[in-house]
């Protein structure tokens, strides 16, 4: 079993629409979540972070943890085509520093 | 507020050939991370610093690997004997000791081993 897993992609959503993102991870006494954006050739982008049960919004995005169900999602509302990238889910582990990432489901905002 | 720097930005290199890197963190960040990613993937942790001190290595770093972190401010990444197998971007984060464990990372360096 995979530390960090995402939904398959590629996730395709037409502009304007809610882009749902869905992540689940193994460590169950990881405190702290990421959201990173990766566009193509370029290197992650931190775009959200949290630390507690329940919804975190910045903007357009949308974060939700759900620790007891080990289990963590971004929804991206009114879907811009800038929007399509690869997400990538990162899970800090118990101990130690280092991030655990999903392998990143890849959308595509159609105009 | 500069971000993350990584030098250089593209790199080929021949099979058996030594390369190295550098990463000039934040200014104000104390905690410095190597990640490698390859196509389709998500990054994978080689090693991180607090300060000058490497205090978590991956078992994905081999003895051929080599990082260092002089003076805890910029870190250089080395690899002996490049094997093609070692084709990937390596990325380099850094975050402050603030609790948050946000990490920024650079714009990578892309190795190519021929």
């Amino acid at each position: 079993q995979k530390e960090v897993e995402q939904n398959s992609g590629p996730l395709s959503v037409p502009e304007g629409a809610i882009a749902s993102l869905n992540c689940t991870y193994s460590d169950r006494g990881s405190q702290s979540f990421f959201w990173y954006r990766q566009y193509s050739g370029k290197s992650p982008e931190l775009i959200m972070s949290i630390y507690s049960n329940g919804d975190k919004e910045d903007g357009r995005f949308t974060a939700q943890l759900n620790k007891a169900s080990q289990y963590v999602s971004l929804l991206i509302r009114d879907s811009q085509p800038s929007d399509s990238a690869t997400y990538l889910c990162a899970v800090k582990e118990t101990s130690g520093s280092r991030l655990t990432f999903g392998e990143g489901t890849q959308l595509t905002v159609n105009p | 507020d500069t971000g993350v720097s990584q030098d250089p930005r593209h790199k080929i290199t021949k099979r058996g050939q030594n390369v190295t890197f550098r990463c000039d963190p934040i200014s104000e960040h104390n905690r410095l991370y190597w990640y490698r990613q390859t196509l389709g993937q998500g990054p994978e942790f080689l090693t991180y610093f607090q300060n000058e001190a490497q205090l978590e290595k991956s078992r994905l770093l081999s003895d051929r690997f080599s990082a260092e972190r002089p003076k805890g401010s910029f870190s250089t990444l080395e690899i002996q004997r490049t094997e093609q197998g070692d084709s990937a971007m390596y990325l380099c984060a850094s975050s402050r000791r603030d609790g948050s464990y946000e990490q920024y990372f650079g714009p990578g360096t892309r190795l190519t081993v021929t």
